[in-house]
């Protein structure tokens, strides 16, 4: 699977939104954008994913660049709740990889009340 | 949404001794699931992908005698860390996917299993 880059750390206000970055210049025509967070001392858990248009779900909206090679994790209103490490993953649909997930360093977000 | 649990929630074990965790779907059937390594402030490794009724997959750099692997049922893997070692320290996490498409399918994790080796 295509690599991502994200920063390593942002920092937000409480109840303001949040724009996570996640940089994936080599991405297929066939790469799936997923996002998951990691809450301190607890698994991942899923947020949102999606392949070409831009997508909402009750956690958060996925922005996807035009040319697919950038998206933006969007938390509408930041809580402390969603201080977590963000984590943008490629899945790629043919991929022989036997659906297993590769994680990167992630985005490590910090909420400040 | 679907559930994953994992048993015990921590444990703290003696250095020479086996310790056995086990990967739960609570409501879903899971052919497939995933085990994850993670040392404090770094991401998620994968170790192994468990399948039902055969052997698991190991990552390489695991060491598949030391780390085993049985995945029995539907619904249940486990991993027994054999010999365990202060070095295998670490919190521990299964995942099952969905069952959808692999670019598609979204994956539930357990709640990790935190190992301490004194």
């Amino acid at each position: 699977d295509a690599k991502t880059t994200q920063p390593n750390s942002m920092e937000s206000n409480e109840e303001e939104p949040v724009h996570l970055p996640c940089n994936h210049s080599t991405i297929s025509g066939t790469d799936y954008i997923h996002w998951y967070r990691q809450l301190p001392s607890q698994g991942p858990e899923y947020v949102i994913h999606g392949l070409t248009s831009n997508v909402n779900n009750r956690m958060a909206s996925l922005a996807i660049a035009e040319d697919r090679k950038s998206s933006t994790l969007i938390l509408h209103r930041a809580t402390l709740r969603d201080a977590a490490v963000y984590y943008c993953i490629l899945r790629d649909v043919y991929s022989n990889q036997g659906g297993k997930l590769i994680f990167g360093q992630g985005t490590e977000l910090s909420v400040k009340p | 949404g679907a559930v994953v649990s994992q048993h015990p929630s921590r444990v703290i074990c003696k250095s020479g001794t086996s310790v056995k965790i086990e990967c739960r779907s609570l409501d879903f059937q899971a052919t497939t699931m995933f085990w994850y390594r993670q040392f404090p402030k770094q991401s998620l490794m994968l170790m192994a992908t468990s399948n039902e009724g055969s052997k698991a997959t190991y990552e390489q750099g695991v060491e598949k005698d030391k780390f085993l692997i049985n995945h029995a049922s539907l619904t249940l893997s486990t991993l027994t860390v054999t010999s365990a070692h202060p070095e295998d320290s670490s919190f521990y996490i299964c995942s099952a996917p969905t069952g959808q498409a692999w670019g598609t399918d979204t994956q539930y994790f357990g709640p990790g299993t935190r190992l301490t080796v004194l």
